[in-house]
């Protein structure tokens, strides 16, 4: 099994631009989330989804908007991108909401917006 | 409102030698407990957890932490540190407000000198 895959890598972004972050897990989990880590930080959360069709807001959601529409993937968009945004993402899923389920991390997309 | 503060940024060892990393967390209820570790360019990957019972965990990677409610601590120890252990250590704590929301302190980077 793959588990959580990122694409792309690595991307460099020009202020106003958008992009979409992919996030793909074949392990059947409900449970998926977007993080960004900032250098000197722990990882804060975006957005979450507890099943295809159901997303909610995390701690900081201002910028970001994401979409469920199967249970594979958790894309991940930034509509007019800012410096702010300068981080590291990381997509992860769970099966369950409760914590006897491992959260699964992706490799993480690092994003420079200039 | 729930915080885990990793006082140490950076911690250098020599291979071979004995490794503890601090973590102290802020939170009124029985804490859910977890480090994870994530080697340069790859995700997060869980070591151990804590949710109750024996206050001496076990981890993969020969890791242990010991949950101490009366210093609102969960160090994680291992007993000789190899190269392969250069890593950002994470720990964090469990929160259901946002779904399975995981709550992460800035992190520890481990450098080791052989």
């Amino acid at each position: 099994n793959a588990g959580v895959t990122q694409t792309p890598k690595f991307r460099i972004l020009k202020i106003g631009q958008s992009m979409t972050l992919q996030c793909t897990q074949d392990m059947n989990h409900n449970y998926m989330y977007w993080y960004r880590q900032d250098p000197g930080m722990g990882l804060k959360l975006i957005y979450y989804s507890v099943g295809a069709g159901i997303t909610d807001k995390g701690e900081v959601p201002n910028g970001y908007n994401v979409s469920r529409s199967t249970t594979e993937d958790f894309p991940l968009r930034l509509e007019l991108a800012a410096p702010s945004q300068t981080s590291v993402y990381f997509c992860a899923s769970s099966a369950t909401g409760t914590f006897n389920n491992e959260q699964f991390f992706g490799p993480g997309t690092r994003l420079t917006v200039l | 409102a729930q915080s885990v503060t990793q006082p140490d940024i950076h911690i250098t060892v020599s291979e071979g030698a004995s490794l503890e990393l601090r973590c102290n967390y802020s939170y009124g209820a029985t804490p859910y407990l977890f480090w994870y570790v994530q080697s340069p360019g790859q995700g997060l990957q869980l070591l151990l957890k804590y949710f109750s019972g024996d206050t001496l965990v076990q981890g993969i990677k020969g890791f242990e932490a010991e949950f101490k409610r009366s210093q609102s601590s969960f160090n994680l120890r291992k007993p000789s540190v190899h190269w392969s252990d250069a890593a950002e250590y994470f720990c964090a704590v469990g929160n259901m407000e946002y779904g399975n929301k995981l709550v992460f302190g800035a992190g520890t980077i481990l450098r080791v000198k052989s």
